[in-house]
Order: structure tokens, then sequence, then C-alpha cells
């Protein structure tokens, strides 16, 4: 079965220094894997998706993440968060066995960052 | 959010009553889907369609109906039969590119009960 685990429901950075939100998978065909942000009662908006090819996929607002085949990981990272970055970050992967639309969305990680 | 409006922002339901959620599109996307979001719970899936006139449940559709009678838009009916309809609803849309397709969101709409 396919899931998804973002195993820190809190992530704490301060301004300046990288941040990494870490995300998990299992499925049973080739991953898709996308990272979303949401703001405070605002819907999910799109940072980066992992489809196939480079490993470090480069996303929206300087985010990037990084794909491992061997660890089924998916990290969010930044070299310098901002403080405008504190939002709820959500990892999702679909695979690419059978007709399968639906994503399968992990529970998400709050990340603050501190001034 | 550009692109997909989701009406109205906030939404009171009294008890019995169904309340409809709108959600308009123009960007020509094929697919839209409703989620239903509780916190600590992530995003759960309650209908999708992938095509005008057909849609499909998803992992929690009890207590809740849909129509697509228009590709642009998708609106979610919560019947008295959902007992517990408190929770922020989102819906999305995407082009149909099969596993690799991207999902794009409205802004949201919190439904609280009376």
């Amino acid at each position: 079965a396919q899931s998804v685990a973002q195993p820190e429901d809190q992530v704490n950075v301060a301004e300046g220094n990288p941040l990494t939100v870490k995300c998990t998978y299992s499925v049973s065909g080739n991953p898709y894997l996308f990272w979303y942000v949401q703001y405070p009662n605002r819907g999910l908006q799109f940072l980066l998706k992992y489809i196939t090819g480079d490993n470090l996929v480069k996303g929206s607002y300087g985010f990037e993440a990084e794909f491992n085949k061997s660890q089924t990981s998916f990290h969010l990272k930044k070299p310098s968060a901002l403080v405008s970055d504190s939002a709820l970050y959500f990892c999702a992967v679909r695979d690419n066995a059978g007709n399968n639309r639906k994503l399968i969305w992990g529970l998400g990680t709050s990340l603050a960052v501190n001034p | 959010d550009g692109g997909i409006t989701q009406s109205p922002k906030y939404l009171f339901r009294k008890e019995g009553q169904n309340v409809t959620l709108s959600c308009e599109q123009n960007l020509n996307h094929d697919a839209m889907y409703w989620y239903r979001q509780d916190p600590g719970q992530g995003l759960r899936l309650i209908y999708y369609s992938q095509i005008v006139n057909d849609f499909q449940k998803g992992d929690i559709a009890e207590g809740y109906s849909v129509s697509r009678e228009k590709k642009e838009s998708f609106p979610l009916t919560v019947t008295s039969a959902q007992k517990n309809p408190t929770a922020f609803y989102l819906c999305a849309s995407s082009i149909l590119q099969g596993a690799a397709e991207t999902q794009y969101f409205g802004p949201g709409t919190r439904l609280l009960v009376l």
C-alpha cells in the first residue's frame, strides 16, 4: 500500500539557518513526489515535484528537495530560512502503477522560523 | 490560488441543513477534486471528477454529494447525513497527466456548525 510519513510534527529553525523538512514514502511502482506549503487559513501552494531524472529538484521560493531512492526519502530543504517561510508543509506521493489518480498525503509538518 | 475560486470563505450550517460549497476554475483543467482538512489529519479526498458528468467517490464520500455539469464547476453539497461537517474544505484541479499531474488548490471554505 502507498503511504507517506512526515516524521516531525514541528520543526523550529532560526532565521538565516538552513532548514530541512523530512518526508519518507512507500509505493509499489515508481514514485512521483510533491511538496506543498499552506499558510494559515489558505489553500495549498505547489512548491515542487519529482518525476524522474535529477535527484535534486528546485522549486519555488528558493526551496529544493532531494530524492533518495535507497532511503525512500524526499526531504525539503532551503539554504537560508526566512521568517516568512513559517507555514505548514505537506509531502504527497503517487505511484505509476495502475490507473491510480489519488495523491497520498502526509499529515504535515509545521515549520516555525524564529527571528 | 489564482484561477480557482471557492465561495463562500466561511459557511455556517444549522442542524439538519444541506449546504453547498462552490468551486470554479478558469484554468481549463480536466480534473477537479474536493478534500477535507481537519487539524492533525492532513487532507482526505471526498470526491473527484475527471470529466463532465462523471465523478468518483474518494475515501470519505459518505454524507457528501457532488455534480459536474460544466468543466469549470464542481460544487460540493454537505448533506444532513454528515454528522461532523466542521472542517476546512479545499477544492483542487489539474490537467490530466497520469501520475505526474500536479493539483492546484483554491483558497478553501471553512464550514462551521451552529
